[in-house]
């Protein structure tokens, strides 16, 4: 079993929708990081949360360190956003390294 | 104000070939790092350096070299390529200590097929 699961793998939705992907872990934490992939391949941090939630324009991250789980909604969601979202952790004994989810492939339709 | 450019961005090989994937970046960034992305799995850290002149070990080495001369360069080196070795493969720099992704530069990537 993954340490980071991320569900759905892939989702396809209407532009406009609110859409939600979650991050399941199994260990503990200092902190969580969303990433957003391009198509073309490049990689953009979202967030880092350690507790709590943050916003972002239309997109939305919490936390729930007791249950080891996590969400990021996207508002008002618009072909832009469809891209592969990436969930990664770092636990509280690792240095540089993080342990990364396989990603939520998104697709926002027109 | 390039940031980090990894090149090829894509390339072939035969199975025992070897080549250099090249990264560079012009950030004055102390910390780079070489991921590879399979599909169905989470990016995994290959080798990674903290400064010129030290390198370390990630959690998927095998197969893989790497120097720092330099700050700004830092190629990873296929020694013998095996299909195992097909990939995305990408680079990453941030400031020293700034173990957070938000000070962290990705690299557009680099698709290698290992036939």
């Amino acid at each position: 079993k993954n340490e980071v699961e991320q569900s759905p793998q892939n989702l396809t939705a209407q532009e406009g929708e609110f859409i939600t992907i979650n991050c399941s872990y199994s260990v503990g934490i200092s902190a969580l990081h969303w990433l957003q992939q391009h198509p073309g391949g490049g990689i953009v941090s979202l967030f880092m949360l350690s507790s709590g939630k943050k916003k972002h324009g239309r997109l939305i991250a919490t936390i729930n360190i007791q249950e080891k789980h996590s969400s990021l909604h996207i508002t008002a969601s618009h072909p832009r956003d469809s891209a592969v979202y990436i969930c990664a952790v770092r636990g509280y004994d690792s240095n540089y390294q993080l342990i990364w989810g396989a990603g939520t492939k998104l697709i926002i339709k027109p | 104000n390039a940031g980090v450019t990894q090149t090829p961005k894509f390339q072939v090989l035969k199975t025992g070939q070897s080549m250099t994937l090249q990264c560079a970046q012009d950030m004055n960034h102390e910390y780079m790092s070489w991921y590879r992305q399979d599909p169905g799995m989470g990016l995994r850290l290959i080798h990674y350096s903290v400064g010129a002149g030290i390198t370390d070990q990630g959690e998927v080495p095998n197969g893989y070299n790497v120097s720092r001369s330099t700050t700004e360069d830092f190629p990873l080196r296929l020694l013998s390529a095996a299909p195992s070795q097909t990939s995305v493969y990408f680079c990453a720099s941030s400031y020293s200590g700034t173990v957070s992704l938000l000070g962290y530069t990705f690299g557009s990537g680099t698709r290698l097929t290992v036939v």
